[in-house]
């Protein structure tokens, strides 16, 4: 069974500062994607990124950066120079190979505050 | 980019009325769309699979009778809650999926249900 954690349940830092969202993940599945999503208080998700699990390399997309450690289970995000509008909810995601994403294991969701 | 529209954004109504939220693919074909459950500060769950032209799949413990969806075009899927209850009232997400089985989805902006 597939089970993705985000222990982190609220986080409030104030502008301008690093943050890192934790995900951690369990599937018995050697060939899986994992899915970061944003979801500000208007309410739609918005996709942030998708990884397949034979792709170990960090990823950076401004002021986003990604950390795969196959060898933690773990794909953790960290927001650099936070932003007033980076506050809003994140969740990891899971999903099988060949299983449709929509079909996709979410985290709980992690609550960013981020205050001016 | 894909758009996926989602209406009605808040629908309040009495016990025992059916409610139709419809998610609509604005510049993509849809053959795969799906419908999430969100609790408050709680993550996703999936609902169901809808199918283009064909019945829906629904997840373990969640009515089919209940919540009847419709995938008649390739542009549109429809939930409708049938005679509602308090129990019923939260809020409602569909997603799509514009290209293969694992690339990213597209989420409607989300229906809050509130069931008087």
């Amino acid at each position: 069974a597939q089970k993705v954690t985000q222990a982190q349940t609220e986080i409030s830092v104030v502008e301008k500062e690093d943050v890192t969202l934790d995900c951690v993940y369990e599937t018995r599945d050697t060939t899986y994607y994992l899915f970061w999503y944003k979801q500000p208080p208007s309410g739609e998700l918005v996709f942030l990124i998708r990884r397949n699990s034979f792709d170990e390399q960090n990823e950076i997309s401004g002021r986003y950066s990604w950390n795969f450690q196959k060898s933690t289970s773990s794909f953790n995000f960290t927001i650099t120079a936070s932003q007033v509008v980076d506050s809003a909810v994140y969740f990891c995601a899971l999903s099988e190979a060949n299983t449709n994403a929509g079909k996709s294991t979410f985290g709980d969701g992690t609550t960013l505050t981020v205050k001016p | 980019g894909a758009v996926v529209s989602q209406h009605p954004s808040r629908v309040i109504c009495k016990s025992g009325t059916s409610v139709k939220i419809e998610c609509r693919s604005l510049d993509f074909q849809a053959t795969t769309m799906f419908w999430y459950r969100q609790f408050p500060k709680k993550s996703l769950m999936l609902m169901a699979t809808s199918n283009e032209g064909s019945k829906a799949t629904y997840e373990q413990g969640v009515e089919k009778d209940k919540f009847l969806i419709n995938h008649a075009s390739l542009t549109l899927s429809t939930l409708t809650v049938t005679s509602a209850h308090p129990e019923d009232s939260s809020f409602y997400i569909c997603s799509a999926r514009a290209g293969s089985t694992n690339e990213k989805l597209f989420f409607g902006s989300g229906t809050q249900l509130s069931v008087l």
